[in-house]
């Protein structure tokens, strides 16, 4: 049975650095991974998306990676910013007849001015 | 870009009260899901959606819920006798294949 696990549960950090969001899978049979991510009682907003044959995707200061056959994938943000604050969740949609989404409980990322 | 919308953004209800909440899907999609996240938990699934019919639940999708897709555009997750475990922030979402789903922004669902 799949199981997300994403380290550390909660993050605070000053504003301009760069950091990283760890994200891990127990089972690598996956057809992607999805970054997203969730504003205090709002919903889900979709960052990037990283197919099982690929090995990273970027978007703007983001930057996510996988490492299938460790069932690791990381997400990298640089230079952040006081609007970067949010929890980011990683959610793994596995491969076969199962078409759902399998969710980490996310990293509560502020980020201080 | 196309959205996945939902109706209504926040529903109060007391216990035993039927809910019916409201989703439409982006117009070209063939998958539909509902998800739900009680709140300070992982977000959960509870049932998938495919050409008319569920292609899969999951253990919490018991006979208390069902989903519709009334016309061409709207999908329907009822819940007909509500508990106070069923407060939850549900989220639809669709997707044409095994890519990238959208998701709506959700509905809050508070039983009293």
């Amino acid at each position: 049975k799949q199981e997300v696990t994403q380290i550390p549960a909660a993050l605070s950090v000053p504003e301009g650095e760069n950091l990283v969001l760890n994200c891990s899978f127990t089972d690598s049979a996956i057809y992607n991974l999805q970054w997203f991510r969730q504003d205090p009682g709002k919903g889900l907003t979709s960052l990037l998306l990283i197919q099982s044959s690929q090995r990273e995707q970027t978007s703007g200061r983001l930057n996510a990676s996988l490492d299938k056959s460790s069932g690791r994938s990381t997400l990298y943000i640089a230079a952040s910013q006081p609007g970067d604050s949010a929890t980011y969740l990683c959610a793994v949609y596995n491969a076969g007849n199962n078409r759902k989404l399998i969710w980490g409980l996310g990293t509560s990322l502020a980020v201080n001015p | 870009e196309p959205e996945v919308t939902q109706t209504p953004s926040h529903q109060v209800t007391q216990m035993g009260q039927e809910v019916i909440l409201r989703c439409v899907p982006i117009s070209n999609h063939l998958y539909f899901y509902w998800y739900r996240q009680i709140l300070g938990q992982k977000v959960e699934f509870l049932v998938s959606f495919y050409n008319n019919e569920i292609s899969e639940k999951s253990e919490i999708f018991d006979d208390q819920f069902s989903v519709e897709r009334p016309d061409g555009s709207n999908f329907t997750l009822k819940i007909r006798s509500t508990k106070l475990e069923d407060s939850a922030m549900y989220f639809c979402a669709s997707t044409g294949g095994p890519a990238r789903k959208y998701f709506g922004p959700g509905t809050r669902l508070t039983v009293t």
